[in-house]
């Protein structure tokens, strides 16, 4: 089984609609990330969060919150979907510093998010 | 992702060498790595290398780092079509946080 994984693995929406995304983890780590790909433009940090009681804003937050929920679970939301927010999303994890490859980051697969 | 910067495509013929650049601001840097995307996935971290180190050698793998630059490669020798794939370099700052490049897209044709 994955260690994490996201729901849903594709959504298409309409402007204006409100979508959570979810991720959910089964390595252990308290350091969860949301990250946008976008081609051409790589990843871009959304929201992160080091433990269930710490949220921080990434370098494009604007447009998007989170939750996090617990240990093991960090989903996103989109208050009022908008065209520009077309893109891949993706959740991460890491251990904490220290641990195995300091700071190496898991990746989930991806969900593919269209808004028309 | 500006602050580490990668060309967006690299082709190479199958049983060639790839070798993919990248360039970083922060010579406080402690880590710097590589993640491979293969199609339809998520990132994977490849290797990686200690600011300390100047390379670092895994199987097909060669990692250089050339601190006095702030450059990073990554060679593959004998690259496979399934090496095709976009490989992103991050660098680790005091923020535990990776900063990640833009990605090189890897072709690799017969």
């Amino acid at each position: 089984d994955a260690d994490v994984t996201q729901t849903p693995r594709n959504r298409i929406t309409k402007t204006g609609k409100r979508i959570m995304l979810e991720c959910s983890q089964t390595k252990g780590h308290d350091r969860m990330y949301w990250y946008r790909q976008d081609p051409g433009l790589g990843l871009r940090l959304i929201y992160y969060s080091f433990d269930v009681k710490d949220i921080n804003k990434g370098e494009i937050s604007d447009g998007y919150s989170v939750s996090r929920q617990a240990q093991a679970k960090f989903s996103l939301s989109l208050e009022s979907a908008i065209p520009n927010q077309t893109a891949l999303y993706f959740c991460a994890t890491s251990d904490a510093p220290g641990q195995g490859i300091d700071n190496e980051q898991f990746f989930g697969p991806g969900t593919r998010l269209t808004v028309l | 992702g500006e602050d580490v910067e990668q060309s967006l495509f690299l082709s190479v013929r199958e049983g060639d060498s790839s070798v993919i650049n990248c360039t970083y601001t922060d010579s406080s840097s402690t880590y710097l790595y590589w993640y491979k995307q293969e199609p339809g996935a998520g990132l994977q971290l490849l290797t990686y290398i200690f600011s300390n180190m100047d390379m670092k050698q895994d199987q097909r793998l060669t990692v250089l780092l050339n601190k006095k630059d702030k450059h990073l490669s990554l060679r593959i020798a004998d690259t496979q079509t399934g090496d095709s794939a976009i490989y992103f370099c991050a660098e680790k700052r005091g923020s535990y946080i990776p900063t990640f490049g833009r990605g090189t897209s890897l072709i690799v044709h017969p």
